[in-house]
């Protein structure tokens, strides 16, 4: 079965860090592109990064650029989000996402984990 | 950036309906255009990419039409498990995305 699973999220307050991760299984992790998508409370959904299949290429929304940092090991099937300099705007339930069908869109997501940015 | 705008904000229909979701670009995405739905507690789920072809497993009663900057999705005839929010999201050229505000379709 194709599965991503994401954990790490949880309360931090303004200023702080958090690492999240995400597990792939059931498909080849490395032939893929990879993002983080995430969701603020009762809104819509906001992409935020995405990786290349090797790491050689990362791309940001502006909000997060200088902030945040997306990797990938594949020898792990994992993907990451270290999230640092925390504002209470990027409190959301963070989705994992595969880029597929011609990194057009998103085929594959996790259940999400929530990070809540507050003092 | 470029800009989606859903309409309508919410729709009201009833089962056996057909449905029809509107998304503009602020200016010509190609077909790069994908639909997704979300249910309450849920991730999304991708329902159609390059604009008009079905993702695997999405019934034949969902369909998406257009280019550039006017993009459709139709529901042929609602079932009871198609009242969700549905988002179309676009990818630019220098790979970053956007999505819409989303449309709640709700049983009316």
């Amino acid at each position: 079965e194709v599965q991503l699973v994401e954990s790490g999220g949880g309360l931090v307050q303004p200023g702080g860090s958090l690492r999240l991760s995400c597990a792939a299984s059931g498909f080849t992790f490395s032939s893929y592109w990879m993002s983080w998508v995430r969701q603020a409370p009762g809104k819509g959904l906001e992409w935020v990064a995405n990786i290349k299949q090797d790491g050689s290429e990362k791309y940001y929304v502006d909000s997060v650029k200088g902030r945040f940092t997306i990797s990938r090991d594949n020898a792990k099937n994992s993907l990451y989000l270290q999230m640092n300099s925390l504002r209470a705007e990027d409190t959301a339930v963070y989705y994992c996402a595969r880029v597929g069908y011609g990194l057009v869109a998103f085929d594959i997501w996790g259940q999400g984990t929530m990070v809540t940015v507050s003092s | 950036e470029i800009v989606l705008t859903q309409s309508p904000a919410t729709l009201s229909l009833s089962p056996g309906e057909r449905a029809t979701l509107s998304c503009r670009a602020s200016q010509s995405v190609s077909s790069y255009l994908a639909w997704y739905q979300q249910k309450p507690g849920q991730a999304p789920r991708l329902l159609i990419y390059d604009a008009s072809n079905r993702a695997t497993g999405i019934p034949a009663r969902f369909s998406g039409s257009g280019s550039g900057t006017d993009f459709t999705l139709t529901i042929s005839s609602l079932e009871p498990e198609d009242f969700a929010v549905y988002y179309c999201q676009q990818r630019s050229n220098w790979l970053r995305y956007t999505f819409g505000q989303g449309t709640k379709l709700e049983i009316k």
